[in-house]
């Protein structure tokens, strides 16, 4: 079965400050992987995903992610963080790459400190 | 696109009661999904359908659960009788594609709560 970890349950960053927030999956073949943002009282936004091809993924508001095959990891950054990029993020990886029900880790929720 | 509609947006039952919670999947799309997400397990996946057929149900809790697609564009999950451990945020979602490469689109959710 698959899996999700996000380690970081809270990140707090400065605003202005670069950001990365980690995840990690367990998948027995080829993972189609995603990072959602939530902000409160609101669903979910897709930032990017990841099926194949190159590596590092550009997504919206700035942000990117690597997949690193070899450390079964997923990691999403941005060069430079808003106070408006303050939610809740989640990392989840899929069988069907959409098609399928997303197996999701808990999140991490992101501070913005001024 | 109007996106995924979900309703009610908020829901606040006695335990024992009947719950509905309704989705309109986004116009074309031919999955959908239904999620819930709790402080404690986080977002789990419920059931989800393609082309208005239960593919996986395995996420349902219990036998109290069901949900239905009767058409492409209407989708309900029900409660019966619900349980204080039902409060939680059920979330919908749709995506374009079945066995194909698509992204899921969530609804606003809905917050239930059983007191």
């Amino acid at each position: 079965a698959q899996s999700v970890t996000q380690p970081d349950i809270h990140i707090t960053v400065s605003e202005g400050a670069s950001l990365e927030l980690r995840c990690n999956y367990s998948y027995g073949a080829t993972p189609y992987l995603f990072w959602y943002v939530q902000s409160p009282g609101q669903g979910l936004q897709l930032l990017l995903k990841y099926f194949s091809g190159d590596t590092l993924v550009q997504g919206i508001k700035g942000f990117e992610a690597e997949f690193k095959r070899s450390q079964s990891s997923f990691n999403l950054r941005k060069p430079s963080v808003h106070w408006s990029d303050a939610a809740e993020y989640f990392c989840a990886v899929g069988a069907g790459g959409g098609a399928d029900g997303l197996t999701f880790g808990k999140g991490t929720h992101l501070i913005i400190q001024p | 696109d109007a996106g995924v509609i979900q309703s009610p947006r908020h829901e606040v039952t006695e335990m024992g009661q009947e719950v509905t919670l309704r989705c309109k999947p986004i116009s074309g799309h031919n999955s959908l999904f239904w999620y819930r997400q709790t402080m404690m397990r986080g977002l789990e996946l419920l059931i989800y359908f393609n082309n208005n057929v239960p593919i996986d149900d395995s996420g349902m809790p219990e036998d109290r659960f069901s949900a239905k697609m009767p058409n492409a564009s209407f989708s309900t999950l029900k409660i019966q009788p619900s349980e204080p451990r039902d409060s939680a945020v059920y979330f919908c979602a749709s995506s374009r594609t079945s066995g194909g490469l698509d992204t899921q689109y969530f609804g606003p959710g809905t917050r239930l709560t059983v007191l």
